[in-house]
């Protein structure tokens, strides 16, 4: 099984939806992170968190939140999907003890917008 | 403003060298990272580096200019396997990663 688990992988959806994206990790990491990646840009984070009450805006957090529910457990929302958050979204872990500050990421989750 | 600069696309042959640039503008450095990621799946983590120098790890290296700006991804005798885009992060003086687009890498038989 993956270490850094994304469900669901692929989703389409209506402009206008709740969207949910989930990622759940078992390496232990208590940083954990959510990408976006688009063709021909490189991958911009959206949300971090660096424990259970530790939330931070990255690059792009307009129209996404999320919750830290448990080390383990990292969730992205689309309150209200529109098609340019059409993407193959990331979430990453990395270990504060790791001096290079490695990433692990999940398979990704492909969203589309219609 | 921030910015990671490398080729958008790169052909070699299968056996061969390639080398793969980046250059980086940022707010201050703490470290460069290079990454792997086939199509569809997810980066996965290549090499870092802090300090001026070359870094080797089996076929790949990776060497470091600060003063320059500049960084390269070294693959030797390459495989069909490597055909994949190559990422380049540089971490910046607060600790957040600025990646580049990427170079997609077309090995040929």
């Amino acid at each position: 099984d993956a270490d850094v688990t994304q469900t669901p992988r692929n989703r389409i959806t209506k402009t206008g939806k709740r969207i949910m994206l989930e990622c759940s990790q078992t390496k232990g990491h208590d940083r954990m992170y959510w990408y976006r990646q688009d063709p021909g840009l490189g991958l911009r984070l959206i949300y971090y968190s660096f424990d259970v009450k530790d939330i931070n805006k990255g690059e792009i957090s307009d129209g996404y939140s999320v919750s830290r529910q448990a080390q383990a457990k990292f969730s992205l929302s689309l309150e209200s999907a529109i098609p340019n958050q059409t993407a193959l979204y990331f979430c990453a872990t990395s270990d504060l003890g790791e001096v290079t500050g490695e990433l692990f990421f999940g398979e990704g989750s492909r969203l589309t917008v219609l | 403003g921030q910015n990671i600069d490398q080729p958008t696309e790169m052909t070699a042959t299968e056996g061969a060298i390639v080398q793969i640039n980046c250059t980086y503008q940022t707010s201050g450095f703490n470290g460069l990272f290079w990454y792997q990621q086939h199509a569809g799946e997810a980066p996965t983590f290549l090499s870092y580096n802090v300090l001026d120098g070359l870094e080797e790890k089996g076929r790949f290296s990776s060497f470091l200019s600060r003063s320059k700006g500049y960084s390269y991804l070294l693959l030797k005798e390459l495989q069909m396997k490597d055909s994949a885009s190559y990422l380049c992060a540089v971490m910046d003086s607060n600790y957040q990663l600025i990646w580049g687009a990427g170079t997609k890498l077309i090995i040929k038989p």
